[in-house]
Protein backbone atom coordinates (compact mmCIF):
# COMPACT_ATOMS: atom_id res chain seq x y z
CA UNK A 1 0.00 0.00 0.00
CA UNK A 2 1.32 3.73 -0.37
CA UNK A 3 3.53 4.89 2.44
CA UNK A 4 5.07 8.70 2.85
CA UNK A 5 7.26 8.91 5.45
CA UNK A 6 9.02 12.33 6.02
CA UNK A 7 12.15 12.88 7.81
CA UNK A 8 14.95 15.89 8.47
CA UNK A 9 12.57 17.93 10.89
CA UNK A 10 13.88 19.82 13.73
CA UNK A 11 14.90 22.72 16.00
CA UNK A 12 16.88 25.74 13.57
CA UNK A 13 17.63 29.24 14.42
CA UNK A 14 15.37 31.82 12.67
CA UNK A 15 17.19 32.41 9.08
CA UNK A 16 18.58 28.92 9.13
CA UNK A 17 17.95 26.26 6.74
CA UNK A 18 16.48 22.95 6.35
CA UNK A 19 16.00 20.16 3.85
CA UNK A 20 13.26 17.65 4.43
CA UNK A 21 12.53 14.06 2.37
CA UNK A 22 9.28 12.24 2.22
CA UNK A 23 10.28 8.49 0.78
CA UNK A 24 7.46 7.19 -0.71
CA UNK A 25 6.47 3.61 -1.46
CA UNK A 26 3.81 1.51 -2.98
CA UNK A 27 2.79 2.83 -5.85
CA UNK A 28 4.83 4.47 -9.52
CA UNK A 29 6.06 7.84 -7.51
CA UNK A 30 7.19 9.62 -11.03
CA UNK A 31 3.37 8.87 -11.72
CA UNK A 32 2.24 11.86 -9.54
CA UNK A 33 2.48 15.34 -8.36
CA UNK A 34 3.53 15.31 -4.62
CA UNK A 35 2.53 17.66 -2.18
CA UNK A 36 3.95 19.60 1.00
CA UNK A 37 1.19 20.78 3.55
CA UNK A 38 2.10 21.77 7.25
CA UNK A 39 -0.09 22.85 9.93
CA UNK A 40 1.37 25.56 12.44
CA UNK A 41 0.47 24.75 16.16
CA UNK A 42 -2.76 25.36 17.30
CA UNK A 43 -3.91 26.46 13.23
CA UNK A 44 -5.42 24.54 10.10
CA UNK A 45 -4.03 23.12 7.46
CA UNK A 46 -1.73 24.92 4.91
CA UNK A 47 -1.04 24.09 1.56
CA UNK A 48 2.99 24.66 1.12
CA UNK A 49 3.45 23.47 -2.66
CA UNK A 50 3.18 21.23 -5.47
CA UNK A 51 5.72 19.76 -7.77
CA UNK A 52 4.00 18.18 -11.07
CA UNK A 53 5.11 14.40 -12.15
CA UNK A 54 7.38 16.30 -15.10
CA UNK A 55 9.40 17.22 -12.23
CA UNK A 56 9.46 20.87 -13.86
CA UNK A 57 5.95 22.40 -12.83
CA UNK A 58 6.29 23.71 -9.25
CA UNK A 59 3.75 26.14 -7.71
CA UNK A 60 4.45 27.60 -4.21
CA UNK A 61 2.28 29.43 -1.38
CA UNK A 62 2.65 33.02 -1.60
CA UNK A 63 3.91 32.34 2.27
CA UNK A 64 6.97 30.67 0.92
CA UNK A 65 7.38 31.63 -2.58
CA UNK A 66 11.16 32.83 -2.85
CA UNK A 67 12.47 31.05 0.84
CA UNK A 68 11.30 27.16 0.01
CA UNK A 69 11.90 24.78 -2.96
CA UNK A 70 10.26 21.39 -3.88
CA UNK A 71 12.07 18.64 -5.79
CA UNK A 72 11.94 15.54 -6.42
CA UNK A 73 13.89 12.45 -7.65
CA UNK A 74 12.70 9.64 -9.23
CA UNK A 75 15.21 7.03 -9.18
CA UNK A 76 15.17 7.76 -5.48
CA UNK A 77 11.46 7.87 -5.24
CA UNK A 78 11.95 10.29 -2.78
CA UNK A 79 9.98 13.98 -2.38
CA UNK A 80 12.15 16.90 -1.12
CA UNK A 81 11.88 20.70 0.49
CA UNK A 82 14.41 22.74 0.91
CA UNK A 83 13.54 25.22 3.44
CA UNK A 84 15.74 28.51 3.64
CA UNK A 85 15.63 31.75 5.65
CA UNK A 86 13.34 30.09 7.78
CA UNK A 87 11.00 32.08 9.93
CA UNK A 88 9.21 31.55 13.61
CA UNK A 89 5.77 31.27 11.64
CA UNK A 90 7.16 28.04 9.48
CA UNK A 91 7.19 26.44 12.84
CA UNK A 92 4.81 23.68 11.74
CA UNK A 93 4.50 19.77 11.13
CA UNK A 94 5.57 19.46 7.20
CA UNK A 95 3.31 16.06 5.84
CA UNK A 96 4.09 15.26 2.04
CA UNK A 97 1.22 14.14 0.21
CA UNK A 98 0.22 12.65 -3.34
CA UNK A 99 -1.86 14.31 -5.63
CA UNK A 100 -4.67 12.13 -6.47
CA UNK A 101 -6.36 11.34 -9.70
CA UNK A 102 -9.41 13.03 -9.16
CA UNK A 103 -8.09 16.65 -8.63
CA UNK A 104 -7.89 15.83 -5.07
CA UNK A 105 -4.65 15.39 -2.08
CA UNK A 106 -4.74 11.90 -1.73
CA UNK A 107 -2.19 9.67 0.28
CA UNK A 108 -0.74 11.34 3.40
CA UNK A 109 2.66 10.71 5.59
CA UNK A 110 2.55 10.82 9.38
CA UNK A 111 4.71 14.32 9.40
CA UNK A 112 8.38 15.99 10.50
CA UNK A 113 8.11 18.80 12.97
CA UNK A 114 9.94 21.95 12.49
CA UNK A 115 10.68 24.14 15.21
CA UNK A 116 12.50 27.30 14.36
CA UNK A 117 13.41 29.70 17.30
CA UNK A 118 16.18 30.65 19.09
CA UNK B 1 -7.49 33.65 6.65
CA UNK B 2 -8.39 30.61 4.68
CA UNK B 3 -9.68 31.54 0.98
CA UNK B 4 -12.36 28.90 2.15
CA UNK B 5 -14.43 29.65 4.84
CA UNK B 6 -15.92 27.00 7.04
CA UNK B 7 -17.29 27.34 10.72
CA UNK B 8 -14.68 26.64 13.54
CA UNK B 9 -16.28 24.60 15.59
CA UNK B 10 -19.56 22.45 16.19
CA UNK B 11 -20.79 19.45 18.37
CA UNK B 12 -23.35 16.59 18.33
CA UNK B 13 -24.40 13.69 20.44
CA UNK B 14 -23.49 9.99 19.34
CA UNK B 15 -26.24 8.95 16.86
CA UNK B 16 -26.38 11.85 15.67
CA UNK B 17 -26.55 13.27 12.27
CA UNK B 18 -23.62 16.89 11.64
CA UNK B 19 -23.27 18.94 8.62
CA UNK B 20 -20.47 20.54 7.96
CA UNK B 21 -20.53 23.48 5.14
CA UNK B 22 -17.62 24.99 3.40
CA UNK B 23 -18.07 28.09 1.35
CA UNK B 24 -15.44 29.26 -1.25
CA UNK B 25 -15.90 31.19 -4.53
CA UNK B 26 -16.31 31.07 -8.31
CA UNK B 27 -12.33 30.60 -8.48
CA UNK B 28 -12.62 28.06 -6.63
CA UNK B 29 -15.58 25.66 -5.61
CA UNK B 30 -17.53 27.20 -8.01
CA UNK B 31 -14.55 26.02 -10.65
CA UNK B 32 -13.46 22.72 -9.49
CA UNK B 33 -14.56 19.42 -7.17
CA UNK B 34 -13.69 19.57 -3.38
CA UNK B 35 -12.78 16.96 -1.19
CA UNK B 36 -12.85 16.46 2.54
CA UNK B 37 -10.23 15.27 5.17
CA UNK B 38 -10.50 14.55 8.79
CA UNK B 39 -7.58 14.97 10.95
CA UNK B 40 -6.94 13.46 14.01
CA UNK B 41 -4.15 15.17 16.50
CA UNK B 42 -0.85 13.59 16.10
CA UNK B 43 -1.88 11.59 12.90
CA UNK B 44 -1.63 11.49 9.23
CA UNK B 45 -4.70 13.83 7.92
CA UNK B 46 -7.46 10.71 5.82
CA UNK B 47 -9.21 11.04 2.93
CA UNK B 48 -12.62 11.10 3.19
CA UNK B 49 -14.45 12.29 0.08
CA UNK B 50 -13.64 13.28 -3.48
CA UNK B 51 -15.14 14.88 -6.41
CA UNK B 52 -17.74 16.16 -4.05
CA UNK B 53 -19.09 13.02 -3.50
CA UNK B 54 -17.27 10.22 -4.12
CA UNK B 55 -15.93 7.95 -0.98
CA UNK B 56 -12.38 5.93 -1.34
CA UNK B 57 -12.69 2.64 -0.64
CA UNK B 58 -12.92 1.75 3.02
CA UNK B 59 -14.71 5.24 3.97
CA UNK B 60 -17.82 3.87 5.42
CA UNK B 61 -21.43 5.39 3.76
CA UNK B 62 -21.41 7.36 6.97
CA UNK B 63 -19.76 10.08 5.62
CA UNK B 64 -20.77 11.92 2.54
CA UNK B 65 -20.40 15.09 0.62
CA UNK B 66 -22.28 17.30 -1.65
CA UNK B 67 -21.69 20.96 -4.10
CA UNK B 68 -23.82 23.39 -4.85
CA UNK B 69 -22.52 26.50 -6.41
CA UNK B 70 -19.89 28.46 -4.77
CA UNK B 71 -20.52 25.99 -1.56
CA UNK B 72 -19.86 22.49 -0.28
CA UNK B 73 -21.17 20.03 2.33
CA UNK B 74 -19.49 16.77 4.43
CA UNK B 75 -22.73 14.94 6.05
CA UNK B 76 -21.77 12.81 8.57
CA UNK B 77 -24.57 10.35 10.18
CA UNK B 78 -24.64 7.98 13.26
CA UNK B 79 -21.88 9.52 14.74
CA UNK B 80 -19.47 8.05 17.22
CA UNK B 81 -16.87 9.02 19.45
CA UNK B 82 -14.12 8.18 17.04
CA UNK B 83 -15.33 10.82 14.30
CA UNK B 84 -14.53 13.40 16.86
CA UNK B 85 -11.92 15.04 14.71
CA UNK B 86 -10.98 18.16 13.01
CA UNK B 87 -12.47 18.41 9.12
CA UNK B 88 -10.87 20.47 6.28
CA UNK B 89 -12.56 21.01 3.11
CA UNK B 90 -10.15 21.23 -0.20
CA UNK B 91 -9.87 22.45 -3.54
CA UNK B 92 -8.21 24.07 -6.53
CA UNK B 93 -7.74 28.09 -6.33
CA UNK B 94 -6.27 28.11 -9.89
CA UNK B 95 -2.58 26.58 -9.64
CA UNK B 96 -2.79 26.72 -5.73
CA UNK B 97 -4.79 24.35 -3.45
CA UNK B 98 -6.09 25.71 -1.09
CA UNK B 99 -7.84 24.40 2.40
CA UNK B 100 -10.69 25.58 4.60
CA UNK B 101 -10.09 26.59 7.73
CA UNK B 102 -11.08 23.60 9.47
CA UNK B 103 -14.01 22.69 11.73
CA UNK B 104 -13.24 20.72 15.07
CA UNK B 105 -16.10 18.28 15.46
CA UNK B 106 -16.85 17.66 19.37
CA UNK B 107 -19.22 13.98 20.04
CA UNK B 108 -20.45 14.62 23.32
Amino acid sequence: QVQLVESGGGVVQPGGSLRLSCAASGFTFSHYGMHWVRQAPGKGLEWVAIIWNDGRTKVYADSVQGRFSISRDDSKNTLYLQMNSLRAEDTAVYYCATDGSHREVDHWGQGTRVTVSS
Amino acid sequence: QSVLTQSPSMSAAPGQKVTISCSGSSSNIGNDYVSWYQHLPGTAPKLLIYENNERPSGIPDRFSGSKSGTSATLGITGLQTGDEADYYCGTWNGNFWVFGGGTKLTVL
